[in-house]
C-alpha cells in the first residue's frame, strides 16, 4: 500500500484562495517531501520537512508535519493559475537508514483564472 | 547536463518487442532512480542507483525488465518481451544526496500495442 496518501484527489478554486492540499503515511519517517508536477512534465521537488520540525516555509509554501498524527499538509497562499498542478507527497521509510522515497497519488490543484 | 534528459520523449512498441530508454542524469549525481506512472496514478518505485550498482532493485515487476548504470552517469532501462501492461510514463530522477531533493526528467511515455 501507499506509504503516503494525499487527500483532496482533487482540489478547484479561485486564483488568490489558499489551497490546503494533506498527505498521511504510515510508518515511521526522517523526512517528508513534496513535489509538483505539471501535465506531461516530470516531477518537480517544492520543500523537504525533517521528522524533528514542525513547520517550514518557502515563498508562498506553508508545510506542516505532525508526527504524531503521520500527516503533513501543504498550504500555498495567494494562489495563482500557474500553480495549477498535480501535488504529491514523498515519504522515506524512517527505520531504515537510506531508503527510497515512496510517492502517494497525488492532489490535482486546478486553480481558475 | 543543466537538467536530467530522458529519451526517447515517446515511444511505441509492439507487444513482444524489446525497448530500451535512457536516462542522462545531471552531473556530478550519484543517485539515480526510476519510476512508474500509470495514466492519474502515483508513482511506483523501480530501481535505485548509488554510482554504478543497484543496491535496490525490489520495485522491478519482473525479470522482464533490467537496468543498469555505466561510468556512474547514464542509466537504461530495458524491457524485454514488453506487454501491454508495460504501457506507463517512465520517469527517472537523480539526487546529489541519496534520496533528498530528486531532481526528474521529463520521462519516457511508452506505449505497448
Amino acid at each position: 500500500s501507499q506509504q503516503g496518501e494525499e487527500d483532496p484527489q482533487a482540489l478547484s478554486i479561485q486564483e488568490g484562495e489558499n489551497a490546503t492540499m494533506n498527505c498521511s503515511y504510515k510508518t515511521s519517517i526522517n523526512n517528508l517531501q513534496w513535489y509538483r508536477q505539471n501535465s506531461g512534465r516530470g516531477l518537480v521537488h517544492l520543500i523537504l520537512i525533517r521528522s524533528n520540525e514542525r513547520e517550514k516555509h518557502s515563498g508562498r509554501l506553508r508545510v506542516t508535519l505532525d508526527t504524531s498524527k503521520k500527516s503533513s499538509s501543504l498550504l500555498i497562499t495567494a494562489s495563482r493559475a500557474a500553480d495549477t498542478a498535480s501535488y504529491f507527497c514523498a515519504t522515506d521509510d524512517g527505520e531504515t537508514s537510506g531508503s527510497r522515497l515512496t510517492f502517494g497519488e497525488g492532489t490535482q490543484l486546478t486553480v481558475n483564472p | 547536463g543543466a537538467g536530467v534528459s530522458q529519451s526517447p520523449s515517446n515511444k511505441v512498441t509492439e507487444k513482444g518487442k524489446d525497448v530500451e530508454l535512457r536516462c542522462d542524469p545531471i552531473s556530478g549525481h550519484t543517485a539515480l532512480y526510476w519510476y512508474r506512472q500509470s495514466l492519474g496514478q502515483g508513482l511506483e518505485f523501480l530501481i535505485y542507483f548509488q554510482g554504478n550498482s543497484a543496491p535496490d532493485k525490489s520495485g522491478l515487476p519482473s525479470d522482464r525488465f533490467s537496468a543498469e548504470r555505466t561510468g556512474g552517469s547514464v542509466s537504461t532501462l530495458t524491457i524485454q518481451r514488453t506487454q501491454q501492461e508495460d504501457s506507463a510514463v517512465y520517469l527517472c530522477a537523480s539526487s546529489l544526496i541519496p534520496f533528498y531533493g530528486y531532481t526528474f526528467g521529463s520521462g519516457t511515455r511508452l506505449t505497448v500495442v
